[in-house]
């Protein structure tokens, strides 16, 4: 699976948007983009995956770049239970099998 | 069950002591998986099971470390002669088959504490 880089802390403002990147340069095409994130002592939490096109539901949206090799999760209006940590992970679609985590961002909401 | 049950939710043993963690995966998974986490870092892949077999358990960090998954439902990871540096939380999760794609659905894990 392919690596992934992202910052390692970011801030956001209580109803501000957050945006958190994610580069993903090596990502084949065969791959997708999964968004977890770990509040504190709590196992992660599926957000949202995507392919190419961009994607929405209830708790974010994902933007995917044209040549896929970065992308940016959107919280569009953070609160303070959204502090957590953002994992940005690429797997390959249609095999099972473990998610390889690298070290996340840690999202900070402030009031 | 409504989600992934992880039990004990802490564990202190000793250096040398033998431990046994559970994972109760939601009702119908049939994937499985174990994580590692230490203080600070991302979740550390172990072992994952498709139904009763162990599909990749290239994550086992030695031998000291094993786990089972007998009716394809309850898993219990095994870890004989602990060390200080097995402390960690250990997460399981499950999904609903193993070219899903969607969420894996994670457990709140089991701390594990080695004096």
């Amino acid at each position: 699976d392919a690596k992934t880089t992202q910052p390692p802390s970011m801030d956001c403002a209580e109803g501000r948007a957050a945006n958190l990147p994610c580069n993903h340069s090596t990502i084949s095409g065969n791959e997708y983009v999964y968004w977890y994130r770990q509040i504190h002592s709590q196992g992660p939490q599926y957000i949202i995956h995507g392919l190419k096109n961009n994607e929405t539901n209830e708790m974010a949206s994902l933007i995917i770049t044209e040549d896929r090799k970065s992308s940016t999760l959107i919280l569009p209006h953070a609160t303070l239970r959204d502090t957590a940590v953002y994992y940005c992970i690429v797997r390959v679609h249609n095999q099972g099998g473990k998610l390889i985590f690298g070290q996340g961002t840690e999202l900070s909401v402030k009031p | 069950g409504a989600g992934v049950s992880q039990t004990p939710s802490n564990k202190v043993t000793e250096k040398g002591k033998y431990v046994e963690l559970r994972c109760d995966p939601i009702s119908g998974h049939t994937a499985l998986y174990w994580y590692r986490q230490s203080l600070g870092q991302g979740p550390e892949f172990l072992i994952y099971f498709q139904g009763t077999g162990a599909a990749d358990d290239s994550g086992l960090p030695n031998d000291r470390f094993f786990a089972v998954r007998p009716e394809g439902s309850v898993s219990t990871l095994k870890i004989q002669r602990t060390e200080r540096g097995d402390s960690a939380v250990y997460l399981c999760a499950s999904s609903a088959a193993p070219s899903t794609n969607y969420g894996y659905t994670f457990g709140s894990g089991t701390r594990l504490t080695v004096v």
